[in-house]
C-alpha cells in the first residue's frame, strides 16, 4: 500500500463550480497536513496547511482533515480559471515530506 | 524576500551526457532540498542539506548523482553520466530550519530532458 494515494484526475469544471480534491494516506505518523499548487512550469507554492482534525478557511478554499480515516480534503468555492492548476497533497512526518502525485485542475470560463 | 532561485530554466542533453543545476536559496535559510519530480509524478526528495552538512541522501542515485553546498549557501546538483529516465524537472527548495512548512519555499525548477 502506497503512503499517499491522489487521483490525478485531471479535474475539469466551469467557472463557479466547487471543486473536491482528496488524499488518502496510511502512516499515523503524519504530523502535518498540506495542500501545494502547483502552476505549469513553476514549482510547487503551499496553499495550506493544518496539523489537526477538521477543517481550515482561507478565502475560497477549506482543507478538511480526517485523522481516524486518514482521509484529507481541499474544497474550492467559486472557482476561476485562475485556479487551473496541479494541487499536490503533503504530509510532514519527522524530518520528511511526503506527497501525492498531484491533480491536474482545469477551470473553463 | 527574494524566492529560491534555479539556474538554467531549461536543458537538452543527450544520454550519457554529464549536466549541473544551481540553486541559491532564500537569505538565511539553513536547510536545502533537491527534489527530482517526473511528468505526472509529486517530488521525490534527493538530498537535505542543513548548512553544508547532509542530512539525508538515501534516495540520491550515487552513482551517478552528486550534489553539493560549499558555504552552506547555494548548491549544485550534477548528473554524469545521464539516462533517459532522468529527463524531469529538478527542484531546489529551502526552509529556515527544517521542513518547516510555514517557510518551506520551492523554486521554479530546472526541466530536463536527456534524449
Amino acid at each position: 500500500q502506497k503512503e499517499v494515494e491522489q487521483d490525478p484526475g485531471p479535474l475539469s469544471v466551469p467557472e463557479g463550480a466547487i471543486v473536491s480534491l482528496n488524499c488518502t494516506y496510511s502512516n499515523s505518523a503524519f504530523q502535518y497536513f498540506m495542500w501545494y499548487r502547483q502552476y505549469s512550469r513553476k514549482g510547487p507554492e503551499l496553499l495550506m496547511y493544518t496539523y489537526s482534525s477538521g477543517n481550515k478557511e482561507d478565502g475560497r478554499f477549506t482543507a478538511q482533515v480526517d485523522k481516524s480515516s486518514k482521509y484529507i480534503s481541499l474544497f474550492i468555492r467559486d472557482s476561476q480559471p485562475s485556479d487551473s492548476a496541479t494541487y499536490l497533497c503533503a504530509f510532514l512526518s519527522g524530518n520528511q515530506f511526503y506527497f501525492g502525485t498531484g491533480t491536474s485542475l482545469t477551470v473553463i470560463p | 524576500e527574494a524566492g529560491v532561485a534555479q539556474s538554467p530554466r531549461y536543458k537538452i542533453i543527450e544520454k550519457r551526457q554529464s549536466v549541473a543545476f544551481w540553486c541559491n536559496p532564500i537569505s538565511g535559510h539553513a536547510t536545502l532540498y533537491w527534489y527530482q519530480q517526473i511528468l505526472g509524478q509529486g517530488p521525490k526528495l534527493l538530498i537535505q542539506f542543513q548548512n553544508n552538512g547532509v542530512v539525508d541522501d538515501s534516495q540520491l542515485p550515487k552513482d551517478r548523482f552528486s550534489a553539493e553546498r560549499l558555504k552552506g549557501v547555494d548548491s549544485t546538483l550534477k548528473i554524469q553520466p545521464a539516462k533517459l529516465e532522468d529527463s524531469a524537472v529538478y527542484l531546489c527548495a529551502s526552509s529556515l530550519a527544517g521542513p518547516s512548512p510555514m517557510s518551506y519555499t520551492f523554486g521554479s525548477g530546472t526541466r530536463l530532458t536527456v534524449v
